[in-house]
């Protein structure tokens, strides 16, 4: 299985544009990126996942590198209730493998 | 809809005993986890199940069993509960295989004395 990379945290000024690396350079070509975040003890909430192209959702932006050995996830305007974990993840065809994640502060 | 639920929510047990967690979904979805987070720590997979009556092992099924005897219901059992089984346990459930997002439980927080 793929293992990605991931700062142990991060701060962000409320209404900045949080920007979250990752590196998953062993990932295959069938292999698809997923982001997650956990709040507080809640169970994770899926954020957006990606193959190849760029993605957007209402939540957040996925940047994926052209060669796939690492990934952005942007929240273009961070709030205070988007401080949490979030989990970089290279999904195998059945399940994921959740890493430690980098823990987001957002600060006013 | 409830989606993901998670029977009991809180649970202390005495070491060597037994208890099961009963995870139940309500969105016809064909696979089913339980994964286990320890404190400070990301998510560990335990067992999961691609359909009803399969199950297969994950990062860490060791002193775990599952059954999946209906769709809905995903049961992870500890036979004889130890310390180390002290965690917060999360069911998940997806569609099948694909790009296909896994929605979450709330959690059981267990602790065994």
């Amino acid at each position: 299985d793929a293992k990605t990379t991931q700062p142990t945290s991060m701060d962000c000024a409320e209404g900045r544009a949080a920007n979250l690396p990752c590196n998953h350079s062993t990932i295959s070509g069938n292999e698809y990126v997923y982001w997650y975040r956990q709040i507080h003890s809640q169970g994770p909430q899926y954020i957006i996942h990606g193959l190849k192209n760029n993605e957007t959702n209402e939540m957040a932006s996925l940047i994926i590198t052209e060669d796939r050995k690492s990934s952005t996830l942007i929240l273009p305007h961070a709030t205070l209730r988007d401080t949490a974990v979030y989990y970089c993840i290279v999904r195998t065809p059945d399940k994921l493998i959740f890493g430690t994640g980098t823990r987001l502060q957002v600060f006013p | 809809n409830a989606g993901v639920t998670q029977t009991p929510k809180f649970r202390v047990l005495k070491t060597g005993q037994s208890m099961t967690l009963l995870c139940a979904q309500d969105m016809n979805h064909e696979y089913m986890y339980w994964y286990r987070q320890d404190p400070g720590m990301g998510l560990r997979l335990i067992h999961y199940s691609v359909g009803e009556g399969t199950t297969a092992k994950g990062e860490v099924p060791d002193g775990y069993n599952v059954s999946r005897l209906k769709k809905q219901n995903f049961l992870l059992g500890l036979e004889s509960a130890a310390p180390s089984q002290t965690s917060v346990y999360f069911c998940a459930s997806s569609l099948p295989r694909g790009p296909y997002e896994q929605y979450f439980g709330p959690g059981t927080r267990l602790t065994v004395t």
